[in-house]
């Protein structure tokens, strides 16, 4: 079992591009979350999905971040006409069940936008 | 809304002190606690978790309700547990919230 895999490891973008982060969970696990972690700060939620299904997506900004977890393949993270205040270290993570489980984590995405 | 705090931002002891990373939280029903690490260039982890009440890496964890903490505790810190702590709550309601971290740089 591979981990949790995030791919790509580093991006960059600039002004006004869009950023696509994709995420692999472990074997098995249907629960995906999203954290973003900026400079100096802690990890902070954005959204919760399930197969198909976004369950949770209160910390996500309103406007250009989406998020899908499709049927088949990864989740993806969609940030579009990304500014400066984007780049942060975006963090999947995934689990077997909701609840109190243990979450795996992937080793991140570190979006820099120039 | 739950809240974790974690005072400090870093943390220096010497090799063979005790260590205390604190984390409050503020939730008003039953969260269920856990202590997340980061090392170096690796990936966040699951260090322990306050329903399991065990010991992990010397590393133990105790939720008080009263004053809403759960520190983290080892006697005799290690060079190798220089890491980034992370506390993180969760409700039943939303997926684990986290405190700000706290980076522990043990001395030799």
């Amino acid at each position: 079992n591979a981990g949790v895999m995030q791919n790509p490891r580093h991006l960059v973008r600039r002004r006004g591009q869009e950023a696509r982060l994709r995420c692999s969970p472990m074997k098995g696990h249907s629960h995906v979350y999203w954290y973003r972690q900026l400079p100096e700060e802690g990890l902070k939620f954005m959204v919760y999905l399930q197969k198909e299904n976004i369950i949770d997506e209160s910390g996500m900004p309103k406007e250009r971040f989406s998020a899908e977890f499709p049927k088949e393949g990864p989740s993806i993270l969609r940030i579009q006409q990304v500014v400066r205040g984007d780049s942060a270290a975006y963090f999947c993570a995934s689990s077997e069940d909701r609840g109190p489980t243990e979450a795996f984590f992937g080793q991140g995405t570190r979006l820099t936008v120039v | 809304a739950q809240r974790v705090t974690q005072p400090e931002k870093l943390l220096s002891v010497f090799k063979g002190a005790p260590v205390e990373l604190k984390c409050n939280y503020s939730y008003s029903g039953s969260p269920e606690l856990f202590w997340y690490v980061q090392y170096s260039r690796q990936r966040l982890q699951l260090l322990l978790r306050h329903i399991s009440r065990e010991s992990i890496k010397g590393f133990t964890a105790d939720l008080n309700k009263g004053e809403t903490s759960f520190h983290l505790k080892k006697p005799f810190a290690q060079e190798e547990d220089s890491a980034m702590y992370y506390c993180a709550l969760f409700s039943g309601n939303t997926p684990l919230v986290f405190g700000k971290g706290t980076r522990l740089s043990v001395i030799a």
